[in-house]
């Protein structure tokens, strides 16, 4: 069965203190993973596509890797505005074009 | 500007009084999809569409109707809605590389 955990839950950092977010994940076929960053009340934001292992990319002080089981979210040097809700999901090799989420990492970080 | 649209914000209704969640997005996409997403249980697909009279059903589609007469709009139906139904509701519309848009919401409570 398809599926995508994210861990930890929930983190608090001070500002300026890099961490990493991580998305596990377990898919027959993997056409791409997914990044969003959701603010409360609003709907999941863009951040990052990644489609094979190896791969990474960055904007801004956020970084994403991908392997063949989990992607890293890194964040370096946070700011307060960075606090949100990151959500990892992916999207299955068929025709559905189906996103399969996690459950998201609710991100605080205080100055 | 490319977006998503839904309407309305925030809904409260009685059990059993039907209503309809409008979306409509400005981007000629084929493939649009209704979410909901709950505290603790992420964000599930409860339809999706992949053009014109073409609908099928997501992970938790009991309870919901759509339609799609028009490329541009993708309503949810709630035929006779009960108290389970209360969540928040996104549309979707798939930009490919961008994963999905998705619209600013719909927090719907029933009573």
């Amino acid at each position: 069965e398809d599926q995508v955990t994210q861990s930890p839950e929930a983190l608090r950092l001070q500002e300026g203190e890099s961490s990493s977010l991580n998305c596990s994940y377990t898919v027959s076929g993997l056409r791409g993973l997914f990044w969003y960053r959701q603010d409360p009340g609003k709907g999941p934001e863009f951040l990052f596509t990644l489609y094979s292992a190896g791969e990474e990319k960055e904007k801004e002080r956020l970084k994403a890797t991908l392997t063949k089981k989990e992607s890293f979210l890194h964040i370096t040097a946070p700011k307060p505005e960075d606090s949100a809700t990151y959500l990892c999901a992916v999207l299955r090799m068929d025709s559905s074009y189906k996103l399969i989420f996690g459950s998201g990492t609710r991100l605080l970080v205080r100055p | 500007e490319a977006q998503v649209t839904q309407n309305p914000r925030y809904l409260i209704t009685v059990t059993g009084k039907k209503l309809t969640v409008t979306c409509s997005q400005n981007m000629n996409h084929e493939y649009m999809s209704w979410y909901r997403q709950d505290p603790g249980l992420g964000l599930r697909q409860i339809y999706y569409s992949m053009n014109v009279e073409v609908t099928d059903k997501g992970d938790v589609p009991e309870g919901y109707k759509v339609s799609r007469k028009e490329k541009r709009n993708f309503p949810l139906i709630l035929e006779s809605p009960s108290p389970n139904q209360t969540s928040l509701y996104f549309c979707a519309s798939y930009r490919g590389d961008w994963g999905y848009t998705f619209g600013s919401g719909t927090r719907l409570t029933v009573v």
